[in-house]
C-alpha cells in the first residue's frame, strides 16, 4: 500500500525566512504534484513533477524530485504572509492521487 | 481551459434525506472522474473513480449503496449521498481528467454538506 508522508505538519514561519517541507511517500510512481489549499477552498495546483531531477520553480516557491530517494521537496524563499495555506503533495499511482498529510503553513509578519 | 465545476457548493440537509452533487467539466470532456471527500484539518481522501458509461470504482471501506455516484456523460459525473447522516458531513471535491489525453486531474471548488 502506498503511502506519503509529509513533514513538518505544522510550520510557522517569520516573513522573510526560508523553509523546506518534505514528502517522502513509500513504493515507486510516475507523477508528483503540489497543490496549495486555502480554508475553505479546493485545490489549487502548484507544480507537476515527472522524473527523477525534476526541479520547478514559480515566484518563492520550488519543488523537487528525487525518484530514487522517493522524495519530493518544496521549498519557501523569503516567506511572505500570502503563502500562508496548506500545502499538499499528491503521488500518482495508477492514475490514483495518494494525498499527503498536509502542511499547514503561517507565515508571521 | 480546464475548469470544473461543482453545485452546489454548499448544502445543508436534514438526516435521513439525499443529496445529489453534480460535478462538470466546461471546456472539456473528462473521460474520467473522481470524487474525494475531506474531513476538517484532514488530507483528502478518494472515494471512488468513474469513468464515462461504466460503474464506478470504489475505494476500500467506501460504501457504494451510500454514495451512489453516475457518470453519464464526458461532462458530468453526480455523487449522491443517499440516507444522509449527520457523520455524512464533510468536505466533497470532485476532479476530472482526459483533457488533450492529459493524466492530469482538474479539481472542481468542492461542496460543504452539512446534515443535521
Amino acid at each position: 500500500e502506498l503511502k506519503v508522508e509529509q513533514n513538518p505538519l505544522f510550520l510557522s514561519m517569520q516573513e522573510g525566512k526560508n523553509y523546506t517541507i518534505y514528502c517522502n511517500y513509500s513504493t515507486t510512481s510516475d507523477r508528483l504534484y503540489w497543490y496549495r489549499q486555502d480554508p475553505g477552498k479546493s485545490l489549487e495546483s502548484l507544480f507537476v513533477l515527472l522524473s527523477n531531477g525534476a526541479v520547478k520553480q514559480e515566484g518563492r516557491l520550488m519543488a523537487s524530485l528525487d525518484t530514487k530517494a522517493r522524495l519530493s521537496t518544496l521549498h519557501i524563499t523569503a516567506a511572505v504572509h500570502d503563502l500562508s495555506a496548506t500545502y499538499f503533495c499528491a503521488v500518482d499511482k495508477g492514475n490514483k492521487l495518494i494525498f499527503g498529510t498536509g502542511t499547514l503553513l503561517a507565515v508571521q509578519p | 481551459g480546464a475548469v470544473v465545476s461543482q453545485h452546489p457548493s454548499r448544502v445543508i440537509c436534514k438526516s435521513g434525506t439525499s443529496v445529489k452533487i453534480e460535478c462538470r467539466s466546461l471546456d472539456f470532456q473528462a473521460t474520467t472522474m473522481f470524487w474525494y471527500r475531506q474531513f476538517p484539518k484532514k488530507s483528502l481522501m478518494l472515494m471512488a473513480t468513474s469513468n464515462e458509461g461504466s460503474k464506478a470504482t470504489y475505494e476500500q471501506g467506501v460504501e457504494k449503496d451510500k454514495f451512489l455516484i453516475n457518470h453519464a456523460s464526458l461532462t458530468l459525473s453526480t455523487l449522491t449521498v443517499t440516507s444522509a447522516h449527520p457523520e455524512d458531513s464533510s468536505f466533497y471535491i470532485c476532479s476530472a481528467s482526459g483533457r488533450g489525453n492529459s493524466y492530469e486531474q482538474y479539481f472542481g471548488p468542492g461542496t460543504r454538506l452539512t446534515v443535521t
